[in-house]
């Protein structure tokens, strides 16, 4: 397998326009995390899905972040206005959880600037 | 709350051992994770510990679990440069509906200098 695809993986934008960052997660995981990672914050989780459900969105900082899973191979976070402040590396990350363990695998990263 | 503590840096010389420490708060994380990122890459699991165990050794990596402190640490040995990376520690917690998320520290940046 290929392991996590995420594109693209640099993105510059202008303030105000919408940005689509994408994820396709190794083939039979069944569990998908967005994470966003900054050097002020460190690494955030932002949603996690589970059998293409959104299980847990608290960390999606505002209204304007959306994300959807439509089907097991494809993932997609997307911003709508930016903004500058949400420059940052966006990570996913997917797993299959076995008894309670779960090893999250992770793609490399969309760095995005908003300018 | 979930939250994971770690300190942001640490520098070493090449061929000393290096000590990683954590906090974490979920004391029913059934798993605790290290995992390494290296520059412009994503991270990458390096070793994990089974929340009833206190060590681990694995070649140069060791990992130590203090359940009651909750207090997770990774040693290196015998570091080298190629070790220079941020390394992550994380715990699993509960999600709604009873699901497993991994919640991660901000990370700790080695550097390794000879």
């Amino acid at each position: 397998d290929a392991g996590v695809i995420q594109s693209p993986r640099h993105e510059v934008t202008e303030m105000g326009q919408e940005v689509t960052l994408r994820c396709k997660p190794i083939s039979g995981h069944n569990s998908l995390f967005w994470y966003r990672q900054t050097m002020m914050r460190g690494l955030e989780l932002l949603i996690y899905f589970n059998n293409n459900v959104p299980i847990d969105d608290s960390g999606m900082p505002e209204d304007r972040f959306s994300a959807k899973m439509p089907n097991a191979s494809f993932s997609t976070l997307k911003i709508q206005p930016s903004e500058p402040r949400d420059s940052a590396v966006y990570f996913c990350a997917s797993s299959l959880a076995r008894g309670g363990r779960t090893e999250a695998f992770f793609g490399q990263g969309t760095r995005l600037t908003v300018v | 709350g979930e939250d994971v503590e770690q300190s942001l840096f640490l520098s070493v010389r090449e061929g000393d051992s290096s000590v990683i420490n954590c906090t974490y708060t979920d004391s029913s994380s059934t798993y605790l994770y290290w995992y390494k990122q290296e520059p412009g890459a994503g991270l990458q699991l390096l070793t994990y510990i089974f929340s009833n165990m206190d060590m681990k050794q694995d070649q140069r990596l060791t990992v130590l679990l203090n359940k009651k402190d909750k207090h997770l640490s990774l040693r290196i040995a015998d570091t080298q440069t190629g070790d220079s990376a941020i390394y992550f520690c994380a715990e699993i917690t509960r999600a709604s509906g009873g699901y497993n998320k991994l919640i991660f520290g901000a990370g700790t940046r080695l550097a390794v200098h000879p």
